[in-house]
Order: structure tokens, then C-alpha cells, then sequence
């Protein structure tokens, strides 16, 4: 069974960078899938950030490009997002997601299958 | 652009619930999907292509439509089922409408 477990700081001061980790078990990234993150600021919907290939093509929100760099480390089986200069507005709960991005019984789909339970971000001074 | 109607939806338990997500131009059924989060959890994949049911979703849960619209029917609502649905898309980027949520 495939579960996504995300970690980070809590609680970050404005401008600063916010680092987040999501750690993967039951499934070694190396062998395939993309992995994306997602967010949700306090009582709002949700918002895609990024995706990453375990190849290590990545893939940004553009809204968002200028300031979030997301990897891959497939020896630790876990992915990472750095979001620069934070404000306020980065203040979410951040998700990230096992995303299935190709064919499938001759059909190409796209959906996000698995997530992890979230991790919550306060951009705070 | 995803827009999802109605914004609310307040029924009882064992009724029939209906869900439209609509674009502004027509959307690849195959890249469609549903998703369900109950409060304080993360979401949850229920359909995806459209009309395909993910692992472990009950065979209440059903998705149809094509084009621009899209809709998701819970048959009988069970109290487990009230919650914010989403929709969403890949058009390049995958892209969530604003839920629906259902409440008793």
C-alpha cells in the first residue's frame, strides 16, 4: 500500500524560504509516476503547485515558477518543494500526491490516486 | 476555467445527490476527475476519466458527462458522504473547481 507522508517547518517568517518534504512508502519513485504537490489556504479549494517525473522533470504552476523549486531524491524515496520568499498567502495546508499521467487500458488520463494527510504551513512573523 | 454548481447542497441521508462541473471550453473526458475531502482530511480520488470509479469507491458513487459539462451522482447518501467535492482537470496543468459541499 502505497502512503505519502508530508513534513515540514510549521511555521515560517515572511520572506523567508519554505521547505517541505514528502516521504513515499510502499512504492520506490525510481520506477515511475509523477508526483505533484497541491495546497489549500484555510477554508478555500485546492490549489496545484508543481509536478515532478522521477526522472526529475519538473513541472510549476506559472503563477508560481518564479519562487518554487520542487525535486526528486530517489535514494531517500522522497520528493521536496522550496518555496521562496513566502508571504501570508503561502499560508496553507500543503499536500502532496502520487499522480497518474499516461495510458491506461489504450487511454491516456491524468488523476491524483494517492495523498498524503497534509502538512500545515503558517507564514507568520 | 472549472465552475461547480451548485455551490451547496443540502439534502438527507439515503437522497440523491447531484454535482455539475462546467468549463469554459471542452475538456478531455479522460483527463476529468472527482475527488471527495471530509472535513480535516485530505482528498480522496473517486473518478477518474469521468466515469471511472477509483479502488474502493462504493458503486454509489457515479460520473458521467463529456465536453463541457460533467457531473458526479451519489445515488443514496450515506452519512460518510457529506463532504466538499471537487472537480478537476489537466489542461497542460491540472487545474480544481471550487467544490461543492454537501451538507445535511
Amino acid at each position: 500500500q502505497v502512503q505519502l507522508e508530508e513534513s515540514g517547518p510549521g511555521l515560517v517568517k515572511p520572506s523567508e524560504t519554505l521547505s517541505l518534504t514528502c516521504g513515499v512508502s510502499g512504492y520506490s519513485i525510481g520506477s515511475g509516476f509523477y508526483w505533484g504537490w497541491i495546497r489549500q489556504p484555510p477554508g478555500k479549494g485546492l490549489e496545484w503547485i508543481a509536478s515532478i517525473y522521477h526522472t526529475g522533470n519538473t513541472y510549476y504552476k506559472p503563477s508560481l515558477r518564479s519562487r518554487v523549486t520542487m525535486s526528486v531524491d530517489t535514494a531517500k524515496n522522497q520528493i521536496s518543494l522550496d518555496l521562496k520568499s513566502v508571504t501570508a498567502a503561502d499560508t496553507a495546508v500543503y499536500y502532496c500526491a502520487r499522480i497518474w499521467d499516461g495510458f491506461r487500458g489504450g487511454q491516456y488520463y491524468y488523476y491524483m490516486d494517492v495523498w498524503g494527510k497534509g502538512t500545515t504551513v503558517t507564514v507568520s512573523s | 476555467v472549472l465552475t461547480q454548481s451548485p455551490g451547496t447542497l443540502s439534502l438527507s441521508p439515503g437522497e440523491r445527490a447531484t454535482l455539475t462541473c462546467r468549463a469554459s471550453q471542452s475538456l478531455r473526458s479522460t483527463y476529468f476527475a472527482w475527488y471527495q475531502q471530509m472535513p480535516g482530511q485530505a482528498p480522496r480520488l473517486l473518478i477518474y476519466g469521468a466515469s471511472s470509479r477509483a479502488t474502493g469507491i462504493p458503486d454509489r458513487f457515479s460520473g458521467s458527462g463529456s465536453g463541457t459539462e460533467f457531473t458526479l451522482t451519489i445515488s443514496r447518501l450515506e452519512p460518510e458522504d457529506f463532504a466538499v467535492y471537487y472537480c478537476q482537470h489537466y489542461g497542460g496543468s491540472p487545474s480544481f473547481g471550487p467544490g461543492t459541499r454537501v451538507h445535511i
